[in-house]
């Protein structure tokens, strides 16, 4: 089936480190995007990749990075630059670069800083 | 710049009920509207979107929504409730062709529902 995978679902991070989450489609969609998520709040876009080997800084891009070196793959790192990482993040794609927003969502991944 | 108002935080309504949910939004032209719904710890799955023409919007399981120009708004609506529509409902709107990147949500509204 395609879809959206991403891994993994639940990470524990002590502070000071980078952790990378994982972000996979098999729906040959050219963009992609990365959420984040936190009780109450709508979702807030990081990062967005319209077309391989180029990438967009979001509304809260401050503390992540991401690469787009496949059109199939779109991870992405939480720095220790991040300083409240503790969300759900989650991974969109869409098939056309220029739509209005028909996304599609991969489940989550629970990010926790201990 | 566009933006986007769900005033209900939670709603518990019963079985078989009907339901509204509420959407208003800001935007100068005319929006791209969307409705999302996500069960807990999952993705978001698109429920209808409205772009042009019609103003009452079909989507998958049994929901509708309508767009009205004159309130801006775009409320969800379901004749009958079912248990397995619990969940957490998001309102978004499009700044028109410009993709994802210009997709704002509404903080979202969790919805209960009692046997």
């Amino acid at each position: 089936d395609g879809g959206i995978t991403q891994s993994p679902k639940y990470l524990f991070r002590k502070e000071g480190q980078n952790v990378t989450l994982s972000c996979e489609q098999n729906l040959n969609h050219d963009a992609m995007y990365w959420y984040r998520q936190d009780p109450g709040q709508g979702l807030r876009l990081i990062y967005y990749s319209q077309i391989v080997n180029d990438f967009q800084k979001g509304d809260i891009a401050e503390g992540y990075s991401v690469s787009r070196e496949k059109k199939e793959s779109f991870p992405l790192t939480v720095t220790s630059a991040q300083k409240n990482p503790t969300a759900f993040y989650l991974c969109a794609s869409s098939r056309d670069p220029a739509a209005p927003g028909e996304l599609f969502f991969g489940e989550g991944s629970r990010l926790t800083v201990l | 710049a566009q933006s986007v108002t769900q005033p209900d935080i939670h709603i518990t309504v019963s079985e078989g009920a009907s339901l509204e949910l509420r959407c208003n939004y800001s935007y100068g032209a005319t929006p791209y509207l969307f409705w999302y719904v996500q069960s807990p710890g999952q993705g978001l799955q698109l429920l209808l979107k409205y772009f042009s023409g019609d103003t009452l919007v079909q989507g998958i399981k049994g929901f509708e929504a309508e767009f009205k120009r004159s309130q801006s708004s775009f409320n969800l609506r379901k004749p009958s409730v079912h248990w397995s529509d619990a969940a957490e409902y998001f309102c978004a709107v499009g700044a028109g062709r410009t993709g994802a990147n210009n997709l704002f949500f509404g903080t979202g509204t969790r919805l209960t529902v009692i046997p």
